[in-house]
């Protein structure tokens, strides 16, 4: 069965700052894509950045890039300059095989708090 | 551009009593996905659709019901109420790549 594990529950940074949330996955497919999802206390969901498993380059997405090790199964997001508004739960998640039709298995989150 | 949208955003429900979730999506995806979240456990999948009149079980289905009649529309529906189905109910949509698309979610309190 796909998994992803975050195994930071809440975390803290300092203005301005770069901060590494981490992401680890499991699965026996050969293509999958891999999503980082935002989301502030209003609550709505939204995405950040992907990287397909065949993708030679990290993904970046201005202060946000995808540091994708595809030997050792991760892909933590690194957000650079933090900034307060950063301050929210951040879910990674996969899309098991690459084609849409299968759903993203979420992992449990991680709390941000950046500090001014 | 609408996007996903959820009806309703807040709800009550007595336990034992029913209702249907409504999801909706202007960008002719194809696939729609219905999940719920609670605290500390990120965002479980319920129930999805590949398709017009096709749909799925995922990892959370017992308790719930959901319908694709219209390609556009993806409802899901509680026939009786249980305060352990209190949770925020997202429903999403996807294109080809599996980036999914969320609505702003439903908060459901069952007392």
């Amino acid at each position: 069965a796909q998994k992803i594990t975050q195994t930071q529950p809440g975390m803290f940074v300092q203005e301005k700052e770069a901060v590494t949330l981490d992401c680890t996955y499991d699965t026996s497919d050969p293509s999958y894509g891999l999503f980082w999802y935002k989301q502030p206390s209003s609550g709505e969901m939204i995405f950040l950045i992907y990287q397909g498993s065949y993708d030679q380059q990290n993904a970046t997405e201005g202060r946000y890039s995808l540091n994708f090790q595809k030997a050792r199964k991760s892909a933590n997001l690194v957000i650079s300059a933090s900034q307060l508004g950063d301050s929210a739960m951040y879910f990674c998640a996969m899309s098991p095989a690459l084609g849409g039709n299968t759903p993203l298995v979420f992992g449990k989150g991680t709390r941000l708090s950046v500090i001014a | 551009n609408a996007g996903v949208t959820q009806t309703p955003k807040f709800r009550v429900l007595k336990t034992g009593q029913s209702m249907t979730l409504l999801c909706a999506q202007d960008m002719n995806h194809e696939y729609m996905y219905w999940y719920r979240q609670d605290p500390g456990m990120g965002l479980r999948l319920i129930h999805y659709s590949v398709g017009e009149g096709t749909t799925a079980k995922g990892e959370v289905p017992d308790g719930y019901n959901v319908s694709r009649l219209k390609k556009q529309n993806f409802l899901l529906g509680l026939e009786s109420a249980a305060p352990s189905q209190t949770s925020v109910y997202f429903c999403a949509s996807s294109y080809y790549r599996g980036e999914a698309f969320f609505g702003q979610g439903t908060r459901l309190t069952v007392v």
